[in-house]
């Protein structure tokens, strides 16, 4: 089946620390691949995507690599704030199953001071 | 701006009695999405509609059922809400073909079961 794995959190660090979230998926196709960033009490925001294998997507200093040989999505970002304490979530579609997103367990990120 | 809006933002029912979350949009998209996400989960998808075509997901249970009178407008009915029922409920949307670019969500309704 098709699914997505995520590194377990909470993930804790330091304000400019750098940041990665491991993310992993088994899909029976060519599935395009997202990190949505969720605030607390607030719905989910679409943070970057990729669509093939090696894009690389990024939005607000974070980025990840669409890699197809290890079936992996890593979130990274040089130098996390405060601000950006919230839980991410790695995602998948497959435009043959109606374009349904399939979640990541998520993981929450701590930034402190 | 165009977006997809929810409503209401917080609601509180009693144990078994009916409950309606909706959902509106202005983005023209023919594809709506509801998803139950429990504390520290990741949403669940609970069924989606493509244009008028109702699609429910097999593990959905039989108490969740919903209703897309138009385009713009898509609603949750939970006829006899459990403790267990208690979420927050996500909205989202996209247009055919544009899965991969496209989906907005709403920012959710938070149900509390009393």
């Amino acid at each position: 089946g098709n699914s997505v794995t995520q590194m377990e959190g909470p993930v804790t660090l330091s304000e400019e620390a750098f940041l990665t979230i491991n993310c992993t998926y088994t899909a029976t196709g060519y599935p395009s691949l997202f990190w949505y960033v969720q605030y607390p009490g607030e719905g989910l925001q679409l943070l970057l995507k990729a669509t093939k294998a090696d894009d690389k997507g990024s939005n607000k200093g974070f980025e990840a690599t669409y890699r197809k040989e290890t079936t992996s999505f890593h979130l990274e970002k040089g130098s996390v704030q405060v601000s950006d304490s919230a839980v991410y979530f790695c995602a998948l579609s497959l435009y043959n199953q109606g374009g349904k997103l399939i979640f990541g367990q998520g993981t929450e990120l701590s930034v402190k001071p | 701006d165009a977006m997809v809006i929810q409503n209401p933002r917080y609601q509180v029912t009693q144990f078994g009695k009916p409950v309606t979350l909706s959902c509106s949009q202005t983005l023209n998209h023919n594809v709506m999405y509801w998803y139950q996400q429990k504390s520290s989960q990741a949403p669940k998808l609970l069924f989606h509609y493509y244009d008028k075509d109702f699609n429910n997901e097999a593990d959905t249970p039989d108490n969740f059922q919903s209703r897309r009178p138009n385009t713009s407008f898509c609603f949750l009915d939970i006829r006899s809400p459990g403790l267990g029922d208690a979420a927050m409920y996500l909205c989202a949307t996209h247009f055919e073909g544009t899965g991969a670019y496209g989906y907005t969500f709403g920012s959710g309704t938070r149900l509390t079961v009393v």
